[in-house]
């Protein structure tokens, strides 16, 4: 079955590291994002790319890193530099912004 | 930067009860989505209108667009407790990119 993978789903970093967060697709979608969201809250879009070897940063980009080597995956980085990393981080991608997203299940980061 | 606000933000009705949705937005789009997330999930896609549609219809699901008020609501008739989830509105623009709402929590007792 086609779909959308994070992992891992629960992720605890300490002061001072960095950690790295898995996202696969096997739909064949040219674009995919990362988006970041608080307890409550929208979701706030920290980076994305419509092409492999190429990504823009969204509105929250300080303090994460990605790359897209593959098609398949965007892993996303979150650096010492992240000062508040706890959140709920999902992964989405899409044929463009045209078309409907298709998410993960999403990672739930905590500094410990 | 937040391009969608959604009203209320939260609702509780009884199962059988219609479901109401708005979202306001700031900027002219291309197209608006809605999208529904259960507690701790990912979001699912429900439907998207295009800036020259009007209305649209999913099963129990309907969606009309204002673009003159910068408005969309999201209708969900005849309710069940399996519709509780937050429902976010998501707007593209020229970006290439869709811009969430804050979301409603809707609450449906059985």
């Amino acid at each position: 079955d086609g779909g959308i993978t994070q992992s891992p789903k629960y992720l605890f970093r300490k002061e001072g590291q960095n950690v790295t967060l898995s996202c696969e697709q096997n739909l064949n979608h040219d674009a995919m994002y990362w988006y970041r969201q608080d307890p409550g809250q929208g979701l706030r879009l920290i980076y994305y790319s419509q092409i492999v070897n190429d990504f823009q940063k969204g509105d929250i980009a300080e303090g994460y890193s990605v790359s897209r080597e593959k098609k398949e995956s965007f892993p996303l980085t979150v650096t010492s530099a992240q000062k508040n990393p706890t959140a709920f981080y999902l992964c989405a991608s899409s044929f463009g912004s045209w078309y409907g997203y298709t998410f993960g299940s999403g990672t739930r980061l905590t500094v410990v | 930067s937040q391009q969608g606000e959604e009203d209320p933000q939260a609702l509780s009705i009884q199962e059988g009860e219609n479901a109401t949705m708005n979202c306001s937005y700031k900027t002219s789009i291309n197209n608006l989505q809605w999208y529904r997330q259960n507690s701790g999930r990912g979001l699912v896609h429900l439907i998207l209108i295009r800036s020259n549609e009007r209305e649209k219809h999913s099963g129990r699901l309907r969606v009309t667009l204002d673009t003159s008020k910068k408005s969309s609501s999201l209708l969900i008739t005849a309710s069940r407790a399996a519709d509780t989830a937050s429902y976010f509105c998501a707007t593209e623009n020229q970006g290439g990119k869709l811009i969430f709402g804050q979301g409603t929590e809707l609450s449906v007792k059985p």
